[in-house]
């Protein structure tokens, strides 16, 4: 069974630009979420989605939004994009959301912003 | 404010003695926690978890405990192998899904 699928691996943006980041799920995982680690504050949930519809979202400010399709592919924008923005950007999926449905991770998207 | 610390940013340990890592955590609704283990360049990968209504947990190699009354848990890894050097992150959910993570803490196993 093919991983969780992340793209591109490798992205740099300039401050201001808008950027997308693509995540194909484990087949048959419709829960996809969203994290952004750094060095300073480690891994840090932005949101969640199942079944097209935002479950929970993180403390991340509004130029960070997401959506889900219908084949549970998700994707992730970040618009006005600033230094601080510089992250390696997971995505990863499980069957359904909740306790039982540990996160299967992808090998992430690292944004670098000048 | 940080729900889930882990106080060592590393941790090194000598291959085949004990490897304990350390998490706590602040909010007493979380009800679950997770431990996952992430190599460079890869996505971290789920390892262990535990309920709160249990105190211990194992698989194998690796053992988590959890004090409830302290919030604190520990990843006991029994005994340290090469492979086992890695970022641990430990992580906390509550009833509404939400997952929170800890920073990590670097494990080097020392040959």
């Amino acid at each position: 069974k093919a991983g969780v699928t992340q793209t591109p691996r490798y992205l740099i943006k300039t401050r201001g630009q808008q950027v997308t980041l693509s995540c194909s799920p484990i087949s048959g995982h419709r829960s996809v979420s969203w994290y952004q680690q750094t060095p300073g504050q480690g891994l840090q949930f932005l949101f969640e989605y199942f079944s097209e519809t935002q479950r929970n979202k993180g403390n991340f400010p509004g130029r960070f939004s997401g959506r889900q399709f219908s084949n549970s592919r998700s994707e992730m924008n970040v618009s006005t994009l600033e230094l601080g923005d510089s992250a390696l950007y997971l995505c990863a999926s499980s069957p359904t959301p909740g306790y039982n449905s540990p996160l299967h991770f992808g090998n992430g998207t690292r944004l670098t912003v000048t | 404010d940080q729900q889930v610390k882990q106080n060592s940013p590393s941790l090194s340990v000598q291959e085949g003695r004990i490897s304990i890592l350390n998490c706590d955590y602040t909010n007493s609704m979380f009800d679950y926690f997770l431990w996952y283990k992430k190599y460079p360049a890869e996505g971290p990968t789920f390892l262990i978890s535990i309920s709160s209504i249990k105190d211990k947990n194992e698989d194998g190699r690796f053992t988590v405990f959890l004090n409830k009354s302290a919030k604190h848990l520990s990843l006991h890894i029994v005994p340290s192998q090469p492979g086992d050097s890695a970022v641990y992150f430990c992580a906390a959910m509550n009833r509404d899904d939400k997952i929170i993570f800890g920073k990590g803490t670097r494990l080097h196993i020392l040959p």
